[in-house]
């Protein structure tokens, strides 16, 4: 069965970079199936989709992101990161990863999300 | 931008509830890439409906979605207490880019 979570930090101070990893098991990351997302949901909000990488390597960023966001694969270690750089309170959040079923078009599996707040 | 969404609807057992999402020609007039996810307080987000109108396999047969022009629609019918939570649609924008809805609060009365 697969199983993804998030890990990292729970806490970052304003201008830092926030990095998570998404370690996946029970199942290879390394397939043309799936694309590999992170998502995040600020205390109380909706849901927004961060950017998603392909296992070749391949990336899509949100746009009001893509200056600050890395998302890479790591094959070898079948997980994914993503980076967040010069952090803001506004950027405190659960973050999700989840993967993107291509055939079906929509987030399948969601790994348990990790709180990361921003607070100097 | 964010599709939008009622901030809440609610309903009585038994009754019927739709929810409404709504883009524009970028997302989700062009695709039929909308998907829908159930979220119970302090949990992780479930797929319900994918592909506009297809249900996950084990999903109640009340929950069906559709979509005319630039809006998409999940319908519950025959309300039931635990289909009491906050559902969040998501569409295929472009250039491989996704986006979601601001999410609605279902109450069951």
């Amino acid at each position: 069965q697969l199983q993804m979570q998030a890990s990292g930090p729970g806490l970052a101070k304003p201008s830092e970079t926030l990095s998570l990893n998404c370690p996946v098991s029970g199942g290879t990351i390394s397939t043309s199936s799936y694309y590999w997302a992170w998502i995040r949901q600020p205390p109380g909000e909706g849901l927004e989709w961060i950017g998603s990488v392909y296992y070749s390597g391949d990336t899509y960023y949100n746009s009001s992101l893509k200056s600050r966001v890395t998302i890479s694969v790591d094959t070898s270690k079948n997980q994914f990161s993503l980076k967040l750089s010069s952090v803001t309170v506004a950027d405190t959040a659960v973050y999700y990863c989840a993967r993107y079923l291509r055939d079906g078009d929509s987030f399948d599996y969601w790994g348990q999300g990790i709180m990361v707040t921003v607070s100097s | 931008s964010a599709l939008t969404q009622p901030a809440s609807v609610s309903g009585s057992p038994g009754q019927s509830l739709t929810i409404s999402c709504t883009g524009s020609s970028r997302d989700v007039g062009s695709y039929n890439y909308v998907s829908w996810y159930k979220q119970h307080p302090g949990e992780v987000p479930k797929l319900i409906i994918y592909e506009v109108t297809k249900r996950l396999s084990g999903v109640s047969d009340r929950f069906s979605g559709s979509k005319s022009g630039n809006t998409a629609s999940l319908t519950i019918s025959g309300l039931q207490a635990e289909d009491g939570a906050d559902y969040y649609c998501s569409s295929y924008a472009n250039s491989s880019t996704w986006v979601f809805g601001t999410g609605t609060g279902v109450t069951v009365l």
